[in-house]
This record gives structure tokens, sequence and C-alpha cells, in this order.
């Protein structure tokens, strides 16, 4: 099962900072998922990334996935406290009906005001 | 709201003791999945389930076991029950099981062992 590795692990900036996140695997992937998860709750998709070179946007967040569909980066403008939370990529392993999410570690973000 | 319903959300039990965590999918979701968090290792899969049928296994201790249902629900098994199987247990439903697909999940229900 291929890894993918999240960096940072850890992020604390201020409120208006922007900041990056990477997700990076040794294997080509079709897709790439990014999740959010806040303090007690389940992850909450945020986008999926299909074609190689994609760029995403949501309000605040871009999404990119490598040329070689290798790497994945989550790019937030100007943060906010309520973006406070564990950023996950995940990727699908698996055949028809038959699968699993695969997650990176997670970068938890902490935005102060 | 995923419409994943988990229950209970919080448990405390004392080792040895055997809990039984359940799942009910969104509605017209055939494919359920389980996964443990805890803090040093993330997300981790445990086991998927295909319209009652078991798919996929992951790093399931031989101590847990699951099962899905006609009605598609899903019950997680623990027992034998150490301090380590402390954890934030979800699951998660999908229409079906596949690259791209969309995956939601529950809020989680709290495991403590003491």
């Amino acid at each position: 099962t291929q890894l993918l590795e999240q960096s940072p692990q850890f992020l604390s900036i201020q409120e208006g900072e922007n900041l990056t996140v990477y997700c990076n695997s040794s294997s080509v992937f079709s897709s790439l998922q990014w999740y959010r998860q806040e303090p007690g709750e389940g992850p909450v998709l945020l986008v999926t990334v299909v074609t190689g070179g994609e760029v995403k946007k949501l309000k605040r967040l871009t999404f990119q996935f490598g040329d070689a569909r290798k790497d994945s980066s989550l790019h937030i403008t100007a943060a906010q406290p309520g973006d406070t939370g564990l950023y996950l990529c995940a990727r699908y392993h698996g055949s028809s009906n038959t699968g699993k999410l695969i997650f990176g570690q997670g970068t938890t973000l902490q935005v102060k005001p | 709201d995923s419409g994943v319903t988990q229950t209970p959300k919080h448990l405390i039990t004392a080792t040895g003791q055997r809990v039984t965590l359940r799942c009910s999918p969104r509605s017209g979701d055939l494919s359920v999945y389980w996964y443990q968090q805890s803090l040093d290792q993330g997300l981790q899969f445990l086991i998927q389930y295909y319209n009652g049928e078991e798919r996929a296994k992951g790093n399931i201790l031989e101590r847990f076991s699951a099962q899905q249902f006609p009605d598609l629900h899903s019950e997680l098994n623990l027992s034998s029950l150490e301090l380590g199987d402390s954890a934030l247990y979800f699951c998660a439903s999908s229409v079906w099981a596949g690259d791209g697909n969309t995956i939601y999940f529950g809020e989680g229900s709290w495991l403590t062992v003491v």
C-alpha cells in the first residue's frame, strides 16, 4: 500500500497569513482527495483532484495536483481562525466495490486571531 | 450532518470488556467502512463492507470483528479490550466503492478503555 506523506505535521500561524500544505507519494495515483477534520467530528471532503496539473479553488483554498500525479498541495490565502483543523490528503486503493481510502498523517493547522 | 449516524458517541469501559459500536449509513449507501483514529497512528482503515459482504480488510485485530446487516447498518465489535484500544472509531459510507467516489464520515465513537 502506497503511503502518503504530508508536511508539515503542525502549523501555527496568525490570522491573515498564507500557508501551504503538501502531500507526496512515490507512486502515481489516479485521483487524490483532501479532507478537513474539526475536533470531535469526522473528516469532511473538501475536493477531489483527478487530472495532472489540475488546480481547483474553494474560496480561499487552492488545491493543486502535480503534473506527474504523485503529489498535491493545499494553499490557504489569508487564513482565518475558522480554518483551524486537521487537513488530510487521501487516495483510494481498490477495485470495483472493494477498497479503502488511505490517509496521510495529516497537518494540524492552528490559526490564531 | 453527513447522514452517517454512529452510536454511542462516547464510551468508557474497563480492560477485558467487550463493546459494540453501531453505524447507520446514509440512505442508499451500500458500502460501509470502519476506521480507527488515534493520536500516534492517524486514521487507520479497519474493514469495508459492500451490500452485506466483507470486501476489504486492513490492520484489524483478531479481537475485533464487524458485520453489515441486510438493512445495511453495521456493527463493529471490540473484545478483550486493552488500554491501547482507546481511540476514536469512525464509520463511513458511500453509494459504491471506487476511485473518485465521495465517502461520508460519521462523527465517531470515542472509546476510552480504563
